[in-house]
């Protein structure tokens, strides 16, 4: 979606390093969502925010950590910790409310080891 | 934790045939989402289902969320190779709560 952009499109990681992936959201969203998702695999939610300066873990969080010090930002750093780290990273972003509202993904990153 | 199971995960058919894919989910769902991911792109939202045993029709799409709000289906007629994707659902088990995305059903149509 044009709303969500993610940074970079591709991304190589050594061992032992830590990297960020960018996302950045112009829908005046309140949510903010990661994904990781594997080949022929679905999404899996690794960290989500739905207030600045808040987030919750997923059912993935070990070996990633997020900040939300901005209602437009989520930034997801992939640490050393995060062994198997090679995947298609999706940021995604809605309104939330009482109704339910769709999500809104951006183009992904798709991060590899070196 | 809630789990959403989607089936079948592959399915292949000739142009012009029908396609349907099933999700269940293990708790009672406030409300099903489904999603269209082309090959090398990200999902792309599709529809939302609320009532218990909603029907709803996108031109050749047809959703259906079952009475007990456990079980979904998505039925494409005639199906063309524009149709060429995964489609995965994802359940809410309260308004406003987190998405539980099953694994996708990817189709392949064969022109």
């Amino acid at each position: 979606d044009g709303g969500i952009t993610q940074s970079p499109k591709y991304l190589f990681r050594k061992e032992g390093q830590n990297v960020t992936l960018s996302c950045e959201q112009n829908l005046n969203h309140d949510a903010m969502y990661w994904y990781r998702q594997d080949p022929g695999q679905g999404l899996r939610l690794i960290y989500y925010s739905q207030i600045v300066n808040d987030f919750q873990k997923g059912d993935i969080a070990e070996g990633y950590s997020v900040s939300r010090e901005k209602k437009e930002s989520f930034p997801l750093t992939v640490t050393s910790a995060q062994k198997n780290p090679t995947a298609f990273y999706l940021c995604a972003s809605s309104f939330v409310g009482n109704s339910n509202q769709p999500q809104h993904f951006g183009d992904g990153t798709r991060l590899s080891i070196l | 934790g809630q789990q959403v199971m989607q089936i079948p995960q592959y399915q292949h058919v000739q142009e012009g045939e029908d396609f349907t894919t099933y999700c269940n989910s293990s708790t009672t769902l406030s409300n099903i989402q489904w999603y269209k991911q082309r090959p090398g792109g990200h999902p792309v939202f599709l529809i939302q289902l609320v009532k218990s045993g909603e029907v709803k029709k996108q031109k050749r799409l047809t959703f259906q969320f079952g009475e007990a709000k456990k079980n979904s289906s998505l039925h494409i007629t005639a199906t063309q190779t524009t149709d060429v994707g995964t489609y995965f659902c994802a359940g809410q088990e309260t308004s406003g709560s987190r998405l539980t995305f099953g694994e996708g059903t990817q189709l392949t149509v064969n022109p």
